[in-house]
């Protein structure tokens, strides 16, 4: 079964600084999609960033980035340039057809 | 920009009572999907919906649970018998290839 594993479950940063968040899976399919979802105080999940495995290019959006090592199964986030807004718990997601699995999360705080 | 909805986005039931959560995709999506959250743990996913029927389901996803697209925009998810434990947050995504986009949830409280 896949399962994905954030090992940090609460992270703090300076606000503009650069801070990232680590995620593992466990799968044994080759083609298949991560995600990294926000979930704010108000608990809706937003979207932050998406990679499809069979890219090699890591994806970026605006401040956000990842690290995908496919072969070590490995699909970090990195924020940069923190803001306030950015404090929220951080969800690392993995799908494969319609099966999607979260980790448990990543607290972050942003220090002003 | 279109968005997933959810009603309500809060309610609040006995234990042993039917719910039904209700929830309006994005119009042009071809998946739909439901995920619970207890509070302070991880979004689980309980089932997806494609063409009229059950896609996929979780071992969560038992017999007291059921969905529906009743019509041409509402995806529902019943409960027929709450059980105290399902007290939880509920998320409707929907979905027209990869990425899947959340409505705001409907907090489900079970007294």
């Amino acid at each position: 079964a896949q399962t994905v594993t954030q090992s940090q479950p609460e992270m703090s940063v300076q606000e503009a600084e650069t801070v990232t968040l680590s995620c593992t899976y466990d799968t044994s399919e080759s083609d298949y999609y991560l995600f990294w979802y926000k979930q704010p105080p108000s608990r809706q999940m937003i979207l932050v960033i998406r990679q499809e495995a069979y890219k090699q290019q890591n994806a970026t959006e605006n401040r956000f980035s990842v690290n995908f090592q496919k072969a070590a199964k490995s699909f970090s986030l990195k924020i940069s340039d923190s803001q306030l807004g950015d404090a929220a718990m951080y969800f690392c997601a993995y799908r494969w057809h319609n099966d999607m699995r979260f980790g448990a999360g990543t607290r972050l705080t942003v220090k002003p | 920009e279109p968005e997933v909805t959810q009603t309500p986005s809060h309610q609040v039931t006995q234990m042993g009572q039917e719910v039904i959560l209700r929830c309006v995709p994005i119009s042009n999506h071809l998946y739909f999907y439901w995920y619970r959250q207890i509070l302070g743990q991880k979004v689980e996913f309980l089932v997806s919906f494609y063409n009229n029927e059950i896609s996929e389901k979780s071992e969560i996803f038992d017999d007291q649970f059921s969905v529906e697209r009743p019509d041409g925009s509402n995806f529902t998810l019943k409960i027929r018998s709450t059980k105290l434990e399902d007290s939880a947050m509920y998320f409707c995504a929907s979905t027209r290839s990869y990425e899947q986009y959340f409505g705001p949830g409907t907090r489900l409280t079970v007294t």
